[in-house]
């Protein structure tokens, strides 16, 4: 089955800063690859997703980049503010009919005022 | 439109004691999903339903049943628990978008302790 290693698992930035966390996965048939947020207490909340065939997307401060080939992809976040704060997770999936998500670890990112 | 409910918030069981975890969604997805998530681990799935009728296990099944009670009902039952079933438990549903994109959404979490 797929697996899915995400790093670092804790990260602390200034504000205003940037953040990269970066996951790696194992099988060539994952072909979509969404990031959540999870906020203390809350459940994870979709913030961006890629598809396989599309090598970056962006949303605002947020973006996410695809290496198919080396099977890695990274979160971006530019400009951090303290409300960015949270556990992020990565995960990928192939395109069966329930959708099945593997999971990376978690990371804490804290953004320091 | 509440989105993905489950009840309850906070359980607190006895090793062998037995329960039902239960989730809702007003979205109209077809597919419905239950994970468990514990400290340094991310979030495993349990058990997973692709639609109305079909209930399919996940990464970790072994000591829960689960019941896809109609479109938008998607029970997760622990029959006796043990200690090392504490954890916080969420449910989610899936909308697979235009284009072939899917959203997962996700319910608040119930946190279970077994003693």
């Amino acid at each position: 089955g797929e697996n899915v290693e995400q790093h670092p698992s804790t990260l602390s930035v200034q504000e205003g800063d940037s953040a990269v966390i970066k996951c790696t996965y194992s099988d060539s048939a994952s072909n979509y690859f969404p990031w959540y947020k999870q906020e203390l207490g809350k459940g994870p909340q979709l913030i961006i997703d890629i598809r396989s065939n599309v090598g970056e997307k962006k949303d605002q401060r947020i973006a996410v980049t695809l290496n198919k080939t080396a099977k890695h992809f990274s979160l971006h976040i530019t400009e951090t503010q303290p409300e960015d704060s949270a556990v992020y997770f990565c995960a990928a999936s192939d395109s069966g009919s329930a959708r099945q998500l593997t999971f990376g670890s978690g990371t804490q990112l804290t953004v320091l005022p | 439109n509440a989105g993905v409910t489950q009840t309850p918030k906070f359980q607190v069981l006895k090793t062998g004691q037995s329960m039902t975890l239960q989730c809702a969604q007003d979205m109209n997805h077809n597919s419905m999903y239950w994970y468990r998530q514990d400290p340094g681990m991310g979030l495993r799935l349990i058990y997973y339903s692709a639609s109305e009728g079909t209930t399919d296990k996940g990464e970790v099944p072994n000591g829960y049943n689960v019941s896809r009670l109609n479109k938008r009902e998607f029970s997760l039952r622990l029959e006796s628990a043990a200690p090392s079933q504490t954890s916080v438990y969420f449910c989610a549903s899936n909308a697979r978008q235009r284009g072939g994109t899917d959203t997962q959404y996700f319910g608040p979490g119930t946190r279970l302790t077994v003693l």
